[in-house]
């Protein structure tokens, strides 16, 4: 086990809902990332929290918004979610950037928009 | 363009056989390379982490060799197991606060 956890594990949303996926680090882990991660394709990255404050971001629109908390636990939101959204969404902690440290991921929590 | 291309896309072994999965790259500038494992519906799990002066690291039965310049690497696999079924994804590293590029991985299965 990583020491990362993830919730929920799974969801079903229907199309314009907003959703809230939540991530805890492994302890002593200041950098928590994102990932998406659609059928049969490798992980695209969302963005990347270091010590509360986002530090960079991929090619995802702005519906796509996160928080990092004071024990670096994370949330990823989505807005209007859209069918492509369906996806397995994955955090990974690390100490450092994602870049230099060795990352450890949760399990995924699978969305499913209808 | 910085892309990470594995082959074979996927790939079918007898249990007991060795097997080689490539990764090449065109990212740059090179900080590291990881090869990662998943399996199905679940978090990948990290094998290896080579930097540029790295040209081998194993772990266990797998070996991940690197050849910066080529851009290329290779995962290993020696006396594969029925547990070895999963994706395989190489990552490359660029500098600091740039993302990861990920390759689509390599679907490995295993059989009697």
């Amino acid at each position: 086990e990583t020491g990362v956890t993830q919730s929920p594990t799974h969801l079903i949303k229907t199309r314009g809902q907003q959703v809230t996926l939540r991530c805890s680090s492994q302890s002593g882990h200041n950098t928590v990332s994102w990932y998406q991660q659609a059928l049969g394709q490798g992980p695209q990255f969302i963005f990347q929290y270091y010590r509360e404050e986002e530090n960079g971001r991929g090619n995802f629109p702005p519906r796509f918004s996160g928080l990092q908390f004071p024990n670096y636990s994370s949330e990823l939101n989505v807005n209007a979610l859209e069918l492509d959204d369906s996806a397995l969404y994955l955090c990974a902690s690390s100490i450092g950037t994602a870049n230099t440290g060795e990352l450890f991921f949760g399990e995924g929590s699978r969305l499913t928009v209808l | 363009k910085n892309q990470v291309e594995q082959s074979p896309q996927s790939l079918i072994i007898l249990e007991g056989k060795n097997c080689t999965l490539q990764c090449n790259y065109t990212v740059s500038p090179f900080s590291n390379l990881r090869w990662y494992k998943q399996d199905t519906g679940r978090g990948p799990v990290s094998l290896t982490i080579m930097t540029f002066s790295e040209n081998t690291k194993s772990n266990g039965r797998y070996t991940a060799t690197l050849d910066a310049d080529t851009k290329q690497s290779s995962l290993h696999i020696t006396a594969s197991q029925l547990s070895d079924s999963a994706s395989y994804i190489c990552v490359v590293s660029r500098t600091v606060n740039t993302p990861l590029v990920f390759g689509k991985g390599t679907r490995l299965s295993v059989i009697a």
